[in-house]
């Protein structure tokens, strides 16, 4: 079975822009959680998606949001960046619900 | 909500020899414990997992030993070798629906 990918591994942007990226779970996994990582406050997660629902949400702003499509598949969304975005972003994706997740290799994302 | 402290923050072993790294959780009803490994420009990878129900659990070179009345779980890695170097994270959540709370992770570095 094909892991779970993430696209594009590698982005920079400038303070002020909007990105979006996106998430492909494990075939047959309903379940998609992102989390931010920095040096600094290590692995925080942001939310959750399942069935193209938000089914929990972290501690973050309101410029961070999320979806999720009828095939599963996520895209996170950061409008108005920030140099502190500056962040490795992963998606991670679950199947029925044990809470066992399994990461990507993520988007390195660099706000200049 | 949740709180975990993992301890220590950087982990020195000659090859050959064990290491242990320990964390501590706050929720008692955290019921799930995995454990994962980074390395550099990865993903993390999910190496061994616990549930409450269970003391300990092994694979192969790799054991999680779990307390719940002290409220706190290790991980054990015998016969260390170089590829073992990477940066460890464990983590706890309810089973189902809810998000990992992750430690700060550990850095091991196994001297050859």
């Amino acid at each position: 079975k094909a892991g779970v990918t993430q696209t594009p591994r590698y982005l920079i942007k400038t303070r002020g822009q909007q990105v979006t990226l996106s998430c492909s779970p494990i075939s047959g996994h309903r379940s998609v959680s992102w989390y931010q990582q920095t040096p600094g406050q290590g692995l925080q997660f942001l939310f959750e998606y399942f069935s193209e629902t938000q089914r929990n949400k972290g501690n973050f702003p309101g410029r961070f949001s999320g979806r999720q499509f009828s095939n599963s598949r996520s895209e996170m969304n950061v409008s108005t960046l920030e140099l502190g975005d500056s962040a490795l972003y992963l998606c991670a994706s679950s199947g029925v619900g044990d809470g066992t997740q399994y990461f990507g290799p993520g988007t390195r994302l660099l706000v200049l | 909500g949740e709180n975990v402290e993992q301890h220590p923050s950087t982990l020195s072993v000659q090859e050959g020899d064990s290491a242990v790294i320990k964390c501590t959780y706050s929720d008692s009803a955290s019921n799930y414990f995995p454990w994962y490994k980074q390395e550099l420009g990865k993903g993390p990878q999910l190496i061994i997992d616990i549930r409450s129900n269970v003391g300990e659990k092994k694979d192969q070179r790799i054991a999680v030993t779990l307390n719940k009345t002290a409220k706190h779980f290790s991980l054990h890695i015998t016969e260390t070798q170089p590829e073992d170097s990477a940066v460890y994270f464990c983590a706890a959540s309810k089973t189902g629906n809810t998000p990992l709370v992750f430690g700060k992770g550990t850095r091991l570095s196994v001297i050859a």
